[in-house]
């Protein structure tokens, strides 16, 4: 994988309910990965930044997992609730440049 | 409070008019950026800084400038704006670099007409 990207593209849940997307990077030369939360007419806020492999972060519901030999890292959201709806982009930096994700477009239904 | 600060928000220009999106920020952060959104696209970076006279190109540098004279400012500059560059764009600054979050500005939207 020469890029980052993201699966699925986008995801309806209903409240309550527990979703997972993934993000795909290039596994040689791993240097870091983030995650951010963006929000329909606000900035891209970041939830977390990750370096090691078999790491994991929390925040609240909110959790990540990363795998850098094979390439990948999960976010996990447990009982997503209507304010979870926003876009969750991953990045990583490829060659001093932070490449972006097009993102997983999280819409929870109340 | 920390944050990083676009002017202006909103922009509509004509063809070939020069203009500078401003960014600053007041966290003392060595790495910034700019990026512009496009649909489908997802954030792509265009020029970055990793500190002071520092700068380098990102993944679509074509038709922007930029300067780095004091750590906290980061203009971006369209010397001869075209409708292709027609976007959302934002500013961001890190502490250090790649492996720290990335703080964004509220955003620019422009439109060239």
């Amino acid at each position: 994988i020469l890029n980052v990207e993201q699966s699925p593209q986008s995801l309806h849940v209903q409240e309550g309910d527990s979703t997972n997307f993934t993000c795909s990077f290039p596994s040689s030369n791993f240097y870091a990965l983030h995650w951010y939360r963006w929000e329909t007419a606000k900035s891209p806020e970041a939830l977390f930044v990750m370096t090691l492999n078999g790491d994991e972060k929390k925040k609240g519901r909110i959790s990540a997992t990363l795998n850098t030999k094979e390439g990948y890292s999960y976010l996990y959201i447990k009982g997503s609730q209507p304010e979870d709806s926003a876009t969750y982009l991953c990045a990583s930096p490829i060659t001093n440049k932070l490449i972006f994700g097009t993102g997983t477009l999280l819409a929870v239904q109340p | 409070e920390a944050q990083v600060t676009q002017n202006p928000r909103y922009l509509i220009t004509v063809t070939g008019k020069k203009l500078t999106v401003t960014c600053s920020q007041n966290m003392n952060h060595e790495y910034m950026s700019w990026y512009r959104q496009d649909p489908g696209l997802g954030l792509r970076q265009i020029y970055y800084s990793m500190n002071v006279e520092v700068t380098d190109k990102g993944d679509v540098p074509e038709g922007y400038k930029v300067s780095r004279k004091e750590k906290r400012n980061f203009p971006l500059i369209l010397e001869s704006p075209s409708p292709n560059q027609t976007s959302l764009y934002f500013c961001a600054s890190s502490p250090t670099g790649e492996d720290t979050e990335a703080f964004f500005g509220q955003g620019t939207r422009l439109t060239v007409v």
